[in-house]
């Protein structure tokens, strides 16, 4: 199966801070990328679809200011998290796809941590 | 809206036993189905998926699937257990277009315990 990988894998920042998350197809070219946040023992719930190109679509109730989200290439896209406070501490998964796929590949995941 | 139910948080089963994992859907639409298991470390593996055709899905690792629509669930199974099958399962429901490009909606997942 296709390859998807983030950088880095884990965080840790201070208050106030940006933090940028990569997530990187590595043997396909993305047309579509997914970032969610997964909290401790819960389930994934979906942020945003970023097509490359265009500018991402937020799901309802996701601070577009908050988790920034560029698609500027086929094997790139960047999720930053600005002005981090201690509740945007959560695992963080991208997805990609594909043209010829007919499923996402999910990235290891990105622990962050916000003191 | 579309929501994924997983109504069994753990389960503990015997290495070699049978295994099946509950999930249940609302969606309005023809369901896209999804099971995909989490292992620490690792990205979501998807197991099988349910777009259309027979209802019997078969996956990787001997796992297998049923779509029932009168009963609007998407039931995992394993006839036969091997402890490197504990890891977190998820069920999701797939809402938009076919194929890669579905919005995933997930379940709450259930954590599979092997006993030697």
């Amino acid at each position: 199966g296709a390859v998807v990988s983030q950088h880095p894998s884990w965080v840790i920042c201070k208050s106030g801070t940006s933090v940028k998350i990569e997530c990187r197809s590595l043997d396909f070219q993305a047309t579509t990328m997914f970032w969610y946040r997964q909290f401790p023992k819960q389930s994934l719930m979906l942020m945003a679809t970023s097509n490359e190109g265009s500018k991402a679509t937020y799901e309802q109730g996701v601070e577009k200011d908050k988790f920034l989200i560029n698609h500027a290439s086929l094997t790139l896209s960047t999720l930053t998290v600005t002005s981090a406070h201690p509740e945007d501490s959560s695992f963080y998964i991208c997805s990609a796809s594909g043209y010829s796929y007919n499923e996402q590949f999910f990235g290891p995941g990105t622990r962050l941590t916000v003191l | 809206a579309q929501s994924v139910t997983q109504p069994d948080i753990h389960i503990t089963v015997s290495e070699g036993a049978s295994l099946e994992l509950r999930c249940n859907y609302s969606y309005g639409a023809t369901p896209y189905l999804f099971w995909y298991v989490q292992s620490p470390g690792q990205g979501l593996q998807l197991l099988l998926k349910y777009f259309s055709g027979d209802t019997l899905v078969q996956g990787i690792k001997g796992f297998e699937a049923e779509f029932k629509r009168s009963q609007s669930s998407f039931n995992l199974r394993k006839p036969s257990v091997h402890w490197s099958d504990a890891a977190e399962y998820f069920c999701a429901v797939g809402r938009g277009v076919t194929g890669g490009g579905n919005k995933l909606t997930f379940g709450t997942g259930t954590q599979l315990k092997v006993e030697l």
